[in-house]
């Protein structure tokens, strides 16, 4: 079954650095989400993407965030100077339309030090 | 704002107890509620999608409901793989985000 993949598993940090955080959607998916989930929290919206332009993003999703989908099958967020309370699971998802469920990856954890 | 309420935050069942989870929201124009299981260190997995109250959906030993106001998900007989933190997310119309609910975490023991 096809499944959203996401690299690095576990990413350290030091604070003020910049992350890029990479994740491969199902092949015939158009639409494009990351979210995050920071320890014992809900699962949070951060941004989603479709037709090479941001669609929809949260407060959270701030000037530090950007998202890029630099080929056919890459879908990227960047972090650019990195605070301890980005350490969290970061998730990316993908679906066929907006309407239909979207598919997780198992995440990449952020530790900021 | 769109608010999604899980109950309880901990069930504890034998296997073989059927129980249900409860998921209820407070959202205007609800296009999708979405049903999610979560193993720790792993993402969602999609279980069921609701689009209109009335709607039911079953799966294995799963089996979702909806309502205007809530969702249940009942779980029939189950086994200590059952064990897991299920999730509730709904979808606004004009939306393309998930709001999650805090969720469930089941465990099952033998």
């Amino acid at each position: 079954e096809p499944e959203v993949t996401q690299t690095p598993s576990h990413q350290v940090t030091q604070m003020g650095q910049e992350v890029i955080l990479r994740c491969v959607p199902i092949s015939n998916h158009l639409y494009f989400y990351w979210y995050r989930q920071i320890l014992g929290q809900k699962v949070e919206f951060l941004v989603s993407f479709y037709n090479n332009e941001i669609s929809e993003k949260s407060e959270i999703f701030d000037d530090q965030f950007s998202v890029e989908r630099p080929d056919g099958s890459n879908f990227t967020l960047k972090i650019r100077s990195t605070k301890l309370e980005d350490s969290a699971m970061y998730f990316c998802a993908s679906s066929t339309t907006s309407s239909q469920p979207q598919h997780f990856g198992d995440g990449t954890r952020l530790s900021i030090l | 704002e769109d608010q999604v309420t899980q109950s309880p935050e901990a069930l504890r069942l034998q296997e073989g107890e059927s129980s249900s989870l409860n998921c209820s929201y407070t959202v205007s124009g609800l296009r999708g509620l979405f049903w999610y299981r979560q193993d720790p260190g792993k993402g969602p997995e999609f279980l069921f999608t609701l689009y209109s109250a009335g709607e039911e959906k079953e799966k294995e030993r799963l089996k979702a409901t909806l309502t205007k106001k809530e969702s249940f998900l009942h779980i029939t007989a189950p086994k200590p793989e059952d064990s897991a933190t299920y999730l509730c997310a709904v979808l606004r119309s004009n939306d393309y985000k998930l709001s999650f609910g805090a969720g469930t975490t089941v465990t099952v023991r033998a």
